[in-house]
Parts: structure tokens; C-alpha cells; sequence
């Protein structure tokens, strides 16, 4: 069975900080796909990254990078130098090969607070 | 990526009643997914609305409950019927070619009485 586990239930941190927001993940698939969204207060789930299983390079846009280790099964998000408007739930997320697992699993989110 | 917006954004209804939510994309596409986001919980796959064929329901979700209409490739309507306060939550809709690249819309906030 695949599932997501997000540790960090609820996280804050005072702006300009750098913080991790961890994700593991269970799957008996070779070929997954990884995800991250972000949900601000106004609720719309907005996309981050999408990461195939065969691709452990990390990856880095603007102050987010995200760190793929699949020796751990972990998929961890970096904001560098945070800012109150990354102040989100933030959800991992798997999937498997479509037409084999038509869905998208999502773990409980980490509610990311940014004090100022 | 697409542009994707539903109706209404939010509502309180009363028990008993029924709330159509419909979700509407700028551009044709192969499937729309309803998602069900109970408060501070995670978001939980309601059916999969693909044009032409009924809708495919999760474990847990009935067709009785949760009609779903997909009468084009631009177009979706998920009723939640004879709600009750346990039907309090949002009610996403997402759009996509394939599983692994969806994109959300903003949510409908439901909230029984």
C-alpha cells in the first residue's frame, strides 16, 4: 500500500530563517511520482514540483529546493530564508503509474507558520 | 498549466438539503478528480469524473451521495446530497491529462447547519 507520512504537524519559525519540512513515503512501486502543493489561508491547492522516482537530483527554484534520497524514502522540502507569505499547509503527495494507480495520495500536510 | 474555477466558493446549507459544486477549466481536459478536505484534515480522492463514462468512486464514497456529472471536457458538477454536519469541509476539484499532473482549483467552503 502507499502512503505519505508528514512528522511535522505544525512548524514556526521566525522570518528569514531557513526551515525543512520532512515527507517519507511507502511504495512498492519502481515508478512513483512525488509531489509537493502548498495551501494558503484562502484554500486553493497550488503546485509546486513533481519529482518521478528515477530522478534523485535535487532540485532548487528560487528559495525552495527539495531534497529526493530514495535510500530513506524521503522527499524533504527547504525554504531558504522564509517569508511570512510561505505561511501555508504544505502537502506531500505520491502517486503511482497512471492506468495502475489513478490517484494521488496525499500525506496530512505541516502547517508552516512565519512569524515576523 | 490550466485556469479552473468553481462555484460557489463557499455556502452554508442546511441539514437535508443538497449543494451542487460546479467546477469549470479554460481548456479541454481528459480528467477532473473531486476531492474532499475535512477540516485540518488532508485532502481524500471523492471519484474521478472522466467525459463519457461514469464517474469512478473511492472507498467510502457512493454514487447516492455524491452524483457527479461530466457532460463535456470543460465541465463538472459533484452534488453533495441530503448533507449533514459531517459534510462540512472543502470540496476541491482538479483538472488534468493524466494522474500525476493535476492542478487544483480554489475550493468550495461548505459549511452544514
Amino acid at each position: 500500500a502507499q502512503k505519505v507520512t508528514q512528522a511535522q504537524t505544525e512548524i514556526s519559525v521566525v522570518e528569514k530563517e531557513d526551515v525543512t519540512l520532512d515527507c517519507v513515503y511507502e511504495t512498492r512501486d519502481t515508478t512513483y511520482y512525488l509531489f509537493w502543493y502548498k495551501q494558503p489561508p484562502s484554500g486553493e491547492l497550488v503546485f509546486l514540483i513533481r519529482r518521478n522516482s528515477f530522478d534523485e537530483q535535487n532540485e532548487i527554484s528560487g528559495r525552495y529546493s527539495w531534497n529526493f534520497q530514495k535510500s530513506t524514502s524521503s522527499f524533504n522540502f527547504t525554504i531558504t530564508a522564509s517569508q511570512v507569505v510561505d505561511s501555508a499547509v504544505y502537502f506531500c503527495a505520491l502517486s503511482g503509474l497512471p492506468n495502475r494507480d489513478d490517484k494521488i495520495i496525499f500525506g496530512k500536510g505541516t502547517r508552516l507558520h512565519i512569524l515576523p | 498549466s490550466a485556469v479552473i474555477s468553481q462555484k460557489p466558493s463557499r455556502d452554508i446549507c442546511q441539514r437535508g438539503t443538497s449543494l451542487t459544486i460546479q467546477c469549470q477549466v479554460d481548456s479541454q481536459v481528459t480528467m477532473m478528480f473531486w476531492y474532499r478536505q475535512q477540516p485540518g484534515q488532508s485532502l481524500t480522492l471523492i471519484a474521478t469524473a472522466n467525459q463519457g463514462s461514469e464517474a469512478t468512486y473511492e472507498s467510502g464514497f457512493v454514487i447516492d451521495k455524491f452524483p457527479i456529472s461530466r457532460p463535456n471536457l470543460t465541465f463538472s458538477t459533484l452534488t453533495v446530497s441530503n448533507m449533514s454536519p459531517e459534510d462540512s469541509s472543502i470540496y476541491l476539484c482538479s483538472v488534468g491529462y493524466s494522474v500525476y499532473e493535476q492542478y487544483f482549483g480554489p475550493g468550495t467552503r461548505l459549511t452544514v447547519t
